[in-house]
């Protein structure tokens, strides 16, 4: 069955950078593209980021770009987010979502921005 | 960015009744393709979300037939015929014809 499960959240301080992974088996990984998205209890859901299947194109919520970065590692069935200058405002659960139409969900990852 | 508004936020119900949830999206969610990939997703408490509706009307497996999903042009609806108690929980509808994705804001789903 498909699984996703993310990792590298925590507490991290302001300005600090933070990279999660997500491992995902079950499915063909190279077939699919991958997404970010975040939940936080007072904005709800939000997406964040996405990768194509080759890695060849990428695509990120306004509220990201420029500080963030997908990216996949397609022999290790993993993708990445990484996160620069975070601040409070990025404080989230974080989700790895698979496929354009964002059909699995893993179990999120929790990052606290503070110092 | 297309917005995506949801009522009612809050919708209390009675064992065994039906339930309700619009979603009303700020431009139409059909794709170049000719499809209109809106999706509905469940999420019980504590748990990730789940999607149980895609392209407005279709059930993932595994969905009880209870749900079902409706619309068309800029309005849509999920409906629940008869609410159980593990239904619980907050429902979202969102665009995957567009980018940014955007999703409504959630309507919680509670027993009376």
């Amino acid at each position: 069955q498909v699984q996703l499960v993310e990792s590298g959240g925590g507490v991290v301080q302001p300005g600090r950078s933070l990279t999660l992974s997500c491992a995902a088996s079950g499915f063909t990984f190279s077939s699919y593209s991958m997404n970010w998205v975040r939940q936080t209890p007072g904005k709800g859901l939000e997406w964040v980021a996405v990768i194509s299947n080759d890695g060849s194109w990428t695509n990120y919520a306004d509220s990201v770009k420029g500080r963030c970065a997908i990216s996949r590692d397609n022999s290790k069935n993993t993708v990445f987010l990484q996160m620069n200058s975070l601040s409070a405002e990025d404080t989230a659960v974080y989700y790895c979502v698979r496929n354009w139409q964002t059909d699995y969900w893993g179990q999120g990852t929790l990052v606290t921005v503070s110092s | 960015d297309v917005v995506m508004t949801q009522s009612p936020l809050s919708l209390p119900v009675t064992l065994g009744q039906p339930a309700s949830i619009s979603c009303r999206s700020s431009q139409s969610p059909v794709y170049s393709d000719g499809n209109t990939y809106l999706n509905w997703f469940q999420q019980r408490p504590g748990q990730s979300p789940r999607r149980l509706i895609y392209r407005v009307s279709n059930r993932d497996s595994g969905v009880p037939d209870r749900f079902s999903g409706s619309g068309s042009g800029t309005d849509f609806t999920l409906k629940i015929s008869r609410v159980e108690a593990e239904d619980v929980g907050v429902y979202y509808c969102m665009q995957a014809s567009h980018w940014p994705r955007t999703f409504g804001q959630g309507t919680k789903v509670e027993i009376k």
